[in-house]
């Protein structure tokens, strides 16, 4: 929506399984970044990207992983060495090189039992 | 790094009345200050944003003010509407860091 398309919407998951989430982005922005929703705690940071090939640790990246092999495409994975994946992960983009705005995905929801 | 404090975390206005969120920040070098609106269950959007060069912006029945010498700015919302209830967040950051903070959130639930 809006440009950039996180899917699925809905993600259910075992115990100790990796999962990959999606992100793609036509905006031609330079800038991806990954966030964690969790009631009560706003949004956090998980890594972002301000160029293609390049990518860094944001406030809570532990048990996560991301590649940034193309432009438009920023997908997080979610590790077994994630203590607690369950969660709503929002993709954002922007054109990068300063303050501009975050315009999000729809978020995918993810339930890991 | 920076960190963004949001008061209050719930607020109920009647409609019709006007609704204030403040938010404080720690770190003087930021000089960028959006606020974002989330509905339930859907995607954060930007409403408003703010730079340090200016002290107060306004968009129809939304504004924001910025006191950079006490490190909080606010958002102000007018004439509230039911469709105006909804979860607010703040956000800050610095030129050349490119990374927003984002604070916790405020639900704003309007009255009928």
């Amino acid at each position: 929506d809006g440009g950039i398309t996180q899917s699925p919407k809905y993600l259910f998951r075992k115990e100790g399984q990796n999962v990959t989430l999606s992100c793609e982005q036509n905006l031609n922005h330079d800038a991806m970044y990954w966030y964690r929703q969790d009631p009560g705690q706003g949004l956090r940071l998980i890594y972002y990207s301000q160029i293609v090939n390049d990518f860094q640790k944001g406030d809570i990246a532990e048990g996560y992983s991301v590649s940034r092999e193309k432009k438009e495409s920023f997908p997080l994975t979610v590790t077994s060495a994630q203590k607690n994946p369950t969660a709503f992960y929002l993709c954002a983009s922007n054109p990068g090189g300063g303050n501009s705005p975050l315009h999000f995905g729809n978020g995918t929801r993810l339930t890991v039992t | 790094g920076e960190n963004v404090e949001q008061h209050p975390s719930t607020l109920s206005v009647q409609e019709g009345d006007s609704a204030v969120i403040k938010c404080t920040y720690s770190d003087s070098a930021s000089n960028y200050f959006p606020w974002y609106k989330q509905e339930l269950g859907k995607r954060p959007q930007l409403i408003i944003d703010i730079r340090s060069n200016v002290g107060e912006k306004k968009d129809q029945r939304i504004a924001v003010t910025l006191n950079k010498t006490a490190k909080h700015f606010s958002l102000h919302i007018t004439e509230t509407q039911p469709e105006d209830s909804a979860v607010y967040f703040c956000a800050a950051s610095y030129y050349g860091n490119n990374r927003l903070a984002f604070g916790k959130g405020n639900q704003v639930v309007v009255i009928p």
